[in-house]
């Protein structure tokens, strides 16, 4: 089935730990992105990609840092200056001839303990 | 500058019709995305409007109005399933969209 998958669906860190979420899409998709969304907000873009080995920051990119290898993955490394970083991070791809629909994988949440 | 508005909550009766009021303003406008989400899961895709006017699609419309910077959701025939938070998505050109804070629906028996 062709889709976004994050992984994992649940990770908790200890304050001061970087940790790495996993975002893989087989859409053919040229764009990825992430967002951050926390209880009861909007979602607020972290960083994002139109083609391999090129990546720009979005309105949040503090603390956070990214790489685009391959076009099929775009995994997000959540650093130890990301001061608030507990949340639900959100994956997802688009494509012009998908009108650039943005679709979403299932997310990952992160608590630091 | 950008900027989205829509209501924070709303509060409906099953079977009854209810309408998600957006308006925006962005620097570049393409077309207009709805998604809705589900409390803990992630956003789905509802509509997409690049013309002005009414796109239905069964029980959800979508209207917009691109020289007034206005679009709505109209949800017939509400249905529990349907309490989540709907998500206004303004395109802004190629692959920006900038998300809304959404409205959260809470459907009530």
């Amino acid at each position: 089935d062709g889709g976004i998958t994050q992984s994992p669906k649940y990770l908790f860190r200890k304050e001061g730990q970087n940790v790495t979420l996993s975002c893989e899409q087989n859409l053919n998709h040229d764009a990825m992105y992430w967002y951050r969304q926390d209880p009861g907000q909007g979602l607020r873009l972290i960083y994002y990609s139109q083609i391999v080995n090129d990546f720009q920051k979005g309105d949040i990119a503090e603390g956070y840092s990214v790489s685009r290898e391959k076009k099929e993955s775009f995994p997000l490394t959540v650093t130890s200056a990301q001061k608030n970083p507990t949340a639900f991070y959100l994956c997802a791809s688009s494509s012009e001839i998908s009108g650039n629909t943005i679709y979403f994988g299932e997310g990952s949440w992160l608590t630091v303990v | 500058g950008q900027n989205i508005d829509q209501p924070t909550e709303m509060t409906a009766t099953e079977g009854a019709i209810v309408q998600i009021n957006c308006t925006y303003q962005t620097s570049g406008f393409n077309g207009l995305f709805w998604y809705q989400q589900h409390a803990g899961e992630a956003p789905t895709f509802l509509s997409y409007n690049v013309l002005d006017g009414l796109e239905e699609k069964g029980r959800f419309s979508s209207f917009l109005s691109r020289s007034k910077g206005y679009s709505y959701l109209l949800l017939k025939e509400l249905q529990m399933k349907d309490s989540a938070s709907y998500l206004c998505a303004p395109n802004t050109g190629g692959f920006k969209t900038i998300f809304g804070a959404g409205t959260r629906l809470f459907v009530k028996a």
